[in-house]
């Protein structure tokens, strides 16, 4: 198994800032994952975090307002740009290893105000 | 379109009872079929994961099943506790890199 570590646990920001979101695994994996996640909703993939390149977003998440970063196998970053009270969510990391069980943090509770 | 449709909605058991979740998917092709628990302000975690040729697997009092000719899937809890309030989410692997698909989970509440 892999043990993800995700920071910070929840967060109350005002309109028009940006939070940045970190999520450390305590293994190497192969693929890093962002999801959003509604209250009372399933889990939404917001893009898949490459090592080293540009992060593969999901239809209707872009770069410019969440940027992404994965500098090495075992650390990703999420940033929530220019945030709105539609952004209230629950962010969630998710690491794997090939297409085997995947990981969770246990996410970050995001208010916007 | 690939899809995960989870029934009941939500659920509410006494404690000590027994209770079956139930999951259909479209995913095509598929990979595999996992059930995770998720508790409230948590992260999901993994209960059990079975590929096309396991058609049943258990963790503890979790039992999960698969019918790959249906694409159906169920999960009972025996002897519910308390604890096992949560929701409990499907997830359906098409394989290689292609995004999990995730369905919207059923609401568990165990009362004593």
């Amino acid at each position: 198994s892999a043990v993800i570590s995700q920071k910070p646990s929840r967060d109350i920001c005002q309109r028009g800032t940006s939070l940045t979101i970190q999520c450390q695994v305590d293994s190497q994996v192969t693929m890093m994952f962002w999801y959003r996640q509604q209250p009372g909703q399933s889990l939404t993939l917001i893009a898949t975090a490459n090592q080293g390149s540009e992060a593969t977003y999901e239809s209707g998440f872009v770069i410019d307002k969440f940027p992404i970063s994965r500098p090495n196998l075992t650390f990703s970053t999420l940033t929530v740009s220019n945030m709105s009270p539609e952004d209230s969510s629950i962010y969630l990391c998710s690491a794997s290893r090939g297409n085997t069980e995947a990981f969770f943090g246990q996410g970050t509770r995001l208010t916007v105000v | 379109k690939n899809q995960v449709e989870q029934s009941p909605q939500s659920l509410i058991i006494l404690e000590r009872k027994n209770c079956t979740l139930q999951c259909n998917y479209t995913v095509s092709p598929f990979s595999n079929l996992r059930w995770y628990k998720q508790d409230t302000g948590r992260g999901p975690v993994s209960l059990t994961i079975m590929t096309f040729s396991e058609n049943t697997k258990s963790n503890g009092r979790y039992t999960a099943t698969l019918d790959a000719d249906t694409k159906q899937s169920s999960l009972h809890i025996t002897a519910s506790q308390l604890s096992d309030s949560a929701s409990y989410i499907c997830v359906v692997s098409a394989g290689g890199n292609t995004p999990l698909v995730f369905g919207k989970g059923t609401r568990l509440s165990v009362i004593a």
